[in-house]
């Protein structure tokens, strides 16, 4: 079955600091992977996204890599902001159509940005 | 737009009792799923849908049942609450196009606590 493997948290930084939450997956075939966040009291927002191998997908200076011969997908900011405070979760989903799309998500990882 | 919407947004149940909660989306996907988050455990799925009038079950359906008799809302009941059940409950929808790349939109979450 499909599984995803986060970093563990917490992870307390300082402002302007660099951000590196690890996320490895498994799955049958080249899934599209994503990240999402989810600031306090509300739900989960897409991030950014990757559908294939050697993918780079970036939105609000995060970005994340589709590694295929690492089966991962790692999630780094170069200098994160008080903001950014939230719960990151990495997730994959499988490409064929009769899966219906289904999300397998990470364990989530809570970031804490100090000013 | 609303995008995904969810009622109620907090709710305390005793142990025993039933309730309904109702999802909302005005995007005319066809995909629609609930997600339970626990602490430490990223979101699970119970119960999603492909299409109005079809149901299936997820990762963890048992105490839980669904309906989608209208295209734009899926319904999530609890019969009999457990302790157990307390949650935090997302509700999500997607196209189903096989050119999308399969992310979901997600819903504000309803807070269920049973006693």
């Amino acid at each position: 079955g499909n599984s995803v493997t986060q970093m563990e948290g917490p992870v307390t930084l300082s402002e302007e600091a660099f951000l590196t939450i690890n996320c490895t997956y498994t799955a049958t075939g080249y899934p599209s992977l994503f990240w999402y966040v989810q600031y306090p009291g509300e739900g989960l927002q897409l991030l950014l996204k990757a559908t294939k191998a050697d993918d780079k997908g970036s939105n609000k200076g995060f970005e994340a890599t589709y590694r295929k011969e690492t089966t991962s997908f790692h999630l780094e900011k170069g200098s994160v902001q008080v903001s950014d405070s939230a719960v990151y979760f990495c997730a994959l989903t499988p490409i064929s159509s009769g899966s219906a799309r289904q999300l397998t998500f990470g364990s989530g990882t809570q970031l804490t940005v100090l000013p | 737009n609303a995008g995904v919407t969810q009622t109620p947004k907090f709710r305390v149940l005793k142990t025993g009792q039933s309730m309904t909660l109702l999802c909302a989306q005005d995007m005319n996907h066809e995909y629609m799923y609930w997600y339970r988050q626990d602490p430490g455990m990223g979101l699970r799925l119970i119960h999603y849908s492909v299409g109005e009038g079809t149901t299936a079950k997820g990762e963890v359906p048992d105490g839980y049942n669904v309906s989608r008799l209208k295209k734009q809302n899926f319904l999530l009941g609890l019969e009999s609450a457990a302790p157990s059940q307390t949650s935090v409950y997302f509700c999500a929808s997607s196209y189903s196009r096989t050119d999308y790349d399969g992310w979901q939109y997600f819903g504000p979450g309803t807070r269920l606590t049973v006693t």
